[in-house]
């Protein structure tokens, strides 16, 4: 099984500031990685899809990087409504086997 | 769009099979896309469980094959999960979702809203 590690677990920034998310992958994923942001008490909302196609309405301050085993998600500038809990996902396409990173908490100083 | 409706028991005992069932509006689940379930313990991560073809060909973690089954009733447009021999560790709430695979990418399009699944005696 391929195995997803984020970092950092958590972080706490300012608004305004830059954050980024690492997702490492145990084995190459060429595009299938997507990026998720989960509310508390939410179901987590898909952001990114095939590693950097934006979901419809996703602010343009999120962008992501990388390839194959090592990837990131970068918020440009913070904003109050960014709080939450983000998760990484890879995918192979068949069979269709998800796993999911551990999550990074970002929080709001 | 597309809704997601996750339903079962709110507590259930140890060694027991759990039962959920998820049902979709707004959309066929025999016209195309994988259907699934994925499950986040309290205060922890997500975890996929399985995800179901709409041909009916199903797809199971590795972790938790041997106690999992997925099914599909399409004269209710549901589909469901049932995992057995649950222990506290499957304390969790329990998410079905739309999962979009293509060419390119598989991720998670529509989920529910969630169901608590608490494992006690």
């Amino acid at each position: 099984d391929i195995q997803m590690t984020q970092s950092p677990s958590s972080v706490s920034a300012s608004v305004g500031d830059r954050v980024t998310i690492t997702c490492r992958a145990s084995q190459g994923l060429r595009s299938w990685l997507a990026w998720y942001q989960q509310k508390p008490g939410k179901a987590p909302q898909v952001l990114i899809y095939s590693a950097s196609s934006s979901q419809s309405g996703v602010p343009s301050r999120f962008s992501t990087g990388g390839s194959e085993t090592d990837f990131t998600l970068t918020i440009s500038s913070l904003q109050p409504e960014d709080f939450g809990t983000y998760y990484c996902q890879q995918a192979n396409t068949f069979p269709p086997i998800l796993s999911f990173g551990g999550g990074t908490k970002v929080e709001i100083k | 769009q597309v809704k997601l409706q996750e339903s079962g028991p709110g507590l259930v005992k140890p060694s027991v099979t759990l039962s959920l069932t998820c049902t979709v509006s707004n959309y066929s689940i025999t016209t195309a896309y994988y259907w699934g379930w994925i499950r986040q313990p309290p205060e922890k991560g997500l975890e996929w469980i399985a995800n179901i073809h709409h041909t009916g060909n199903t797809y199971y973690s590795s972790s938790l094959q041997s106690r999992v089954t997925m099914s599909v009733d399409t004269s209710k447009n549901q589909f469901s999960l049932k995992l057995k021999y649950v222990t506290a560790a499957d304390t969790a709430v329990y998410y079905c979702a739309r999962v979009d695979c293509s060419d390119t990418t598989c991720y998670v399009d529509f989920w529910g809203q969630g169901t608590l699944v608490t494992v006690s005696s």
